[in-house]
Order: structure tokens, then C-alpha cells, then sequence
């Protein structure tokens, strides 16, 4: 099975808005109303940022939104901060099993 | 709030058997939630290997199936998980989650463990 896309790299200055796509094969194969996105700092447990496309978990800054369209989801960092440095994954169920994406790393420039 | 914590052998021969366990606290393994295994191999990203419920439901990722075992073990509150015929790209840091019910994400996750494959 074929693993989302995303861009290896985004980069943006403090204050600053940066978007992160997550695109895969078409709908019927990967159900993108179900996708989550993960922020996960190097040695440390990857964190739930956002669920069902665009739902926050309890704690998670509103900095941090979710949208889709079609077969590309997309997560935006409004308001960029130092802390945001890091790499960020979306996911997916796609019938029997989950994909992850590519993996995107966030540097605050 | 629950915890996980990935225990287990951090080195397996080539074409050995990795086994790691994944404790449970804070909640119960036979609540509503699917308890998963996630891998990340050095410089790559995450992969979903499967998951299980504690009925001993599993779902295993299709490229993965043949060699995994996901199996839950009640009386200790902890599941486990086993790759057999290992190869150096098995090689990653693995990671336990939990999801809860039919959520479709991971909420919490342990720290991960890392298992080299190497003789």
C-alpha cells in the first residue's frame, strides 16, 4: 500500500502561518474524513495535534488547524513558534489498516 | 490518563524473532480502546504495523501480515508483539499507541524502544 504524500521539508519565521498537504490515492481508497496529524520531536513520544480532519484534542493550541479537499488533507501552524520545530505526519485508516504519510519536518527559521 | 511503556529485546539476530511488550497503566486493557503498534526506522518515518482488541481482534498492516503476531495478555494488563524472520530493516525505534473505541487515531503513545537487528 502506498504511503501519503507529503513535502519533505516546510520552513517559516516566527509569527508566521505554514501548511503542511498530506495527499494520497483516491477516496475510496483512503477515507480522509478519518485523518489525524501527529507532531513528533526526535527521542520523544509522537503527539495527537489534530483528529478527524480538523478536530482538536484537549490541550492542543488552536494555532494548530486541519482542513481537506478531495484526496489532500492539510494542517496549518498559525503564529509559528520556536516549539513548533518539528516533524509533523498525518495518518489515515484505509479499511483494514492505517497509513502514515511521508513525514514533514518543521524548522522555525 | 493512560501510560504505555515498551519493554523488550533491543537486539535480534538476522533472521531471528523480535518480541516486545507494551504495559498498560492507568486504564484497563479490556476497555473500549484497539491497542496498536507503530515503527519508525532511523531517518524514516512512522509505520503502522497493526493492532489488536482485547477480544484478540487483530488488524495487521497487509505488507506486514505475514510475519507479525499481536496478542494480548489480560491478566498482566500489557499486549505484545512479535516479527519473525528479521532482516536490518527491521531495525527501528517501535512504538506502542492506543486509540480509543472507533476513534481511527492514536491518542496516547509510549516512548518508544529501539530494536536493532544486527548479528
Amino acid at each position: 500500500q502506498s504511503a501519503l504524500t507529503q513535502p519533505a521539508s516546510v520552513s517559516g519565521s516566527p509569527g508566521q502561518s505554514i501548511t503542511i498537504s498530506c495527499t494520497g490515492p483516491r477516496s475510496d481508497v483512503v477515507n480522509y474524513d478519518l485523518v489525524s496529524w501527529y507532531q513528533h520531536h526526535p527521542g520523544k513520544a509522537p503527539k495527537l495535534m489534530i483528529f478527524a480532519v480538523n478536530k482538536r484534542p484537549s490541550g492542543v493550541s488552536a494555532r494548530f488547524s486541519g482542513s481537506k479537499s478531495g484526496n489532500t488533507a492539510s494542517l496549518t501552524i498559525s503564529g509559528l513558534q520556536a516549539e513548533d520545530e518539528a516533524d509533523y505526519y498525518c495518518c489515515s485508516y484505509a479499511g483494514s489498516y492505517y497509513v502514515f504519510g511521508t513525514g514533514t519536518k518543521v524548522t522555525v527559521l | 490518563q493512560v501510560q504505555l511503556l515498551e519493554s523488550g529485546t533491543g537486539l535480534v539476530k538476522p533472521s531471528g524473532t523480535l518480541s516486545l511488550t507494551c504495559a498498560v497503566s492507568g486504564g484497563s486493557i479490556s476497555s473500549t480502546n484497539w491497542w496498536s503498534w507503530v515503527r519508525q526506522p532511523p531517518g524514516k518515518g512512522l509505520e503502522w504495523i497493526g493492532q489488536i482488541y482485547h477480544n484478540g481482534n487483530t488488524n495487521y498492516n497487509p505488507s506486514l501480515e505475514s510475519r507479525v503476531t499481536i496478542s494480548v495478555d489480560k491478566s498482566k494488563n500489557q499486549f505484545s508483539l512479535k516479527l519473525s524472520s528479521v532482516t536490518a530493516a527491521d531495525t527501528a525505534v517501535y512504538y506502542c499507541a492506543s486509540q480509543y473505541s472507533n476513534s481511527y487515531y492514536f491518542d496516547y503513545w509510549g516512548q518508544g524502544t529501539l530494536v536493532t537487528v544486527s548479528s
